[in-house]
């Protein structure tokens, strides 16, 4: 009864680093989508995906790549860490594309 | 642009009493509203949505409401209990053709016994 699994819980980067936020689901979800969460913020649209090998941005996709090769996994890249992506990160799985949205447990991510 | 805004950051109330967490959108297309609930060092928790066809949903303890000519939703919680002490969040989407959910920056409230 997994749900959806977040790997690392916490990283702490140096500045130009870089590193993959891994998501995996075990719910046979179609939708999967991270967000980042920042004070006063709330949580902010990432990058999603429809199904496996399709992916598209969302509100604030700079300095993220994203893929999607397996219905399971989605995995978020960190090209070269800057301090501004200092977040918690959440990833997200649902059946369909107006369902319910099921979170992992989130990221905690320190860039210095 | 906060498309959709939650301008009370916090809020307490008295165990028993009414809850009541408000929540803006200024986006007309949007038409499927949810709220979640998030205690610390966890993910957001579903709790309950109103589709825009609708004017209010309830689920046992939890009522919400929407006016759309004012653009305005919010959750009811009665009796509000200590456990629902919590960060609430709302979300929209636009569409059926879209999963993106845009968040509000949460509310958090806070029961006292």
């Amino acid at each position: 009864n997994a749900g959806v699994t977040q790997t690392p819980k916490f990283q702490v980067l140096k500045t130009g680093q870089s590193m993959t936020l891994q998501c995996a689901q075990d719910m046979n979800h179609e939708y999967m989508s991270w967000y980042r969460q920042d004070p006063g913020m709330g949580l902010r649209l990432i990058h999603y995906s429809v199904g496996a090998g399709i992916t598209d941005q969302g509100e604030v996709p700079n300095g993220y790549n994203v893929s999607r090769s397996t219905t399971e996994d989605f995995p978020l890249r960190l090209l070269s860490a800057a301090p501004s992506q200092t977040s918690v990160y959440f990833c997200a799985s649902s059946y369909e594309r107006r369902g319910i949205q099921y979170f992992g447990a989130g990221t905690r991510l320190s860039v210095l | 642009d906060q498309q959709v805004k939650q301008n009370s950051p916090s809020l307490s109330v008295q165990e028993g009493r009414i809850s009541i967490l408000n929540c803006d959108y200024t986006n007309s297309m949007f038409d499927y509203f949810l709220w979640y609930k998030k205690y610390p060092a966890e993910g957001p928790t579903f709790l309950i949505s109103i589709s825009s066809i609708k004017d209010k949903n309830e689920d046992g303890r939890f009522t919400v409401f929407l006016n759309k000519s004012a653009k305005h939703l919010s959750l009811h919680i009665v009796p509000s209990q200590p456990g629902d002490s919590a960060v609430y969040f709302c979300a929209a989407s636009a569409g059926s053709n879209t999963g993106k959910l845009i968040f509000g920056q949460g509310t958090t409230l806070q029961v006292k016994p």
